[in-house]
């Protein structure tokens, strides 16, 4: 079975500083892909990231970044020196390998309600 | 971009009702598109994927006869929501995928906040 598991219910950090947003995920599938969404207060969804299963490198865009690791099948987010306006619920989520092919059926996990305080 | 369009954004039905919930790709066309529902400060659950020309495949434990999907068209899926009860309030939210360069993202609708009196 797939599952995603965000720990961290709620986190507040004051303008400027680093957070990481911690996101450990389940499957049996070989093939996978990991996904980052932001959803701010206005609802929608949007797409930060998506990561397959054979790329470990890390990336960084910007004041984001990420950490792959699946030794420990975690997906972690990490916002350098956070601003107000990335206050939001941020979603990790996972997708088997039918993702390619029939598109996107996500398990999202439970979220992660960031509020930055300047 | 790609872009999903959800309307309408936001209904107040009498319990009974039925509401219908659009959901359009604007400018690419989505054999498959996906419905999800969220409860206030909790995760997104697909509830069923809305198959172009054919019937919707709907996740375990979901009401088939109660969200009843249409996908018309390349460009339209509607999910109704028959007999509206309050414990069906919910922000509804639909996805597609664009196929392309960009890696096959998804793209969701600004999502639909359903209030049934």
């Amino acid at each position: 079975a797939q599952k995603v598991t965000q720990a961290q219910t709620e986190i507040s950090v004051v303008e400027k500083e680093d957070v990481t947003l911690d996101c450990v995920y389940e499957t049996r599938d070989t093939t996978y892909y990991l996904f980052w969404y932001k959803q701010p207060p206005s609802g929608e969804l949007v797409f930060l990231i998506r990561r397959n299963s054979f790329d470990e490198q890390n990336e960084i865009s910007g004041r984001y970044s990420w950490n792959f690791q699946k030794s420990t099948s975690s997906f972690n987010f990490t916002i350098t020196a956070s601003q107000v306006v990335d206050s939001a619920v941020y979603f990790c989520a996972l997708s088997g390998p039918s993702f390619y092919n029939q598109g996107g059926k996500l398990i999202f996990g439970q979220g992660t309600e960031l509020s930055v305080k300047p | 971009g790609a872009v999903v369009s959800q309307h309408p954004s936001r209904v107040i039905c009498k319990s009974g009702t039925s509401v219908k919930i659009e959901c359009r790709s604007l400018d690419f066309q989505a054999t498959t598109m996906f419905w999800y529902r969220q409860f206030p400060k909790q995760s997104l659950m697909l509830m069923a994927t809305s198959n172009e020309g054919s019937k919707a495949t709907y996740e375990q434990g979901v009401e088939k006869d109660k969200f009843l999907i249409n996908h018309a068209s390349l460009t339209l899926s509607t999910l109704t929501v028959t007999s509206a009860h309050p414990e069906d309030s919910s922000f509804y939210i639909c996805s597609a995928r664009a196929p392309g360069t960009e890696g096959e993202k998804l793209f969701f609708g600004s999502g639909t906040q359903l209030s049934v009196l």
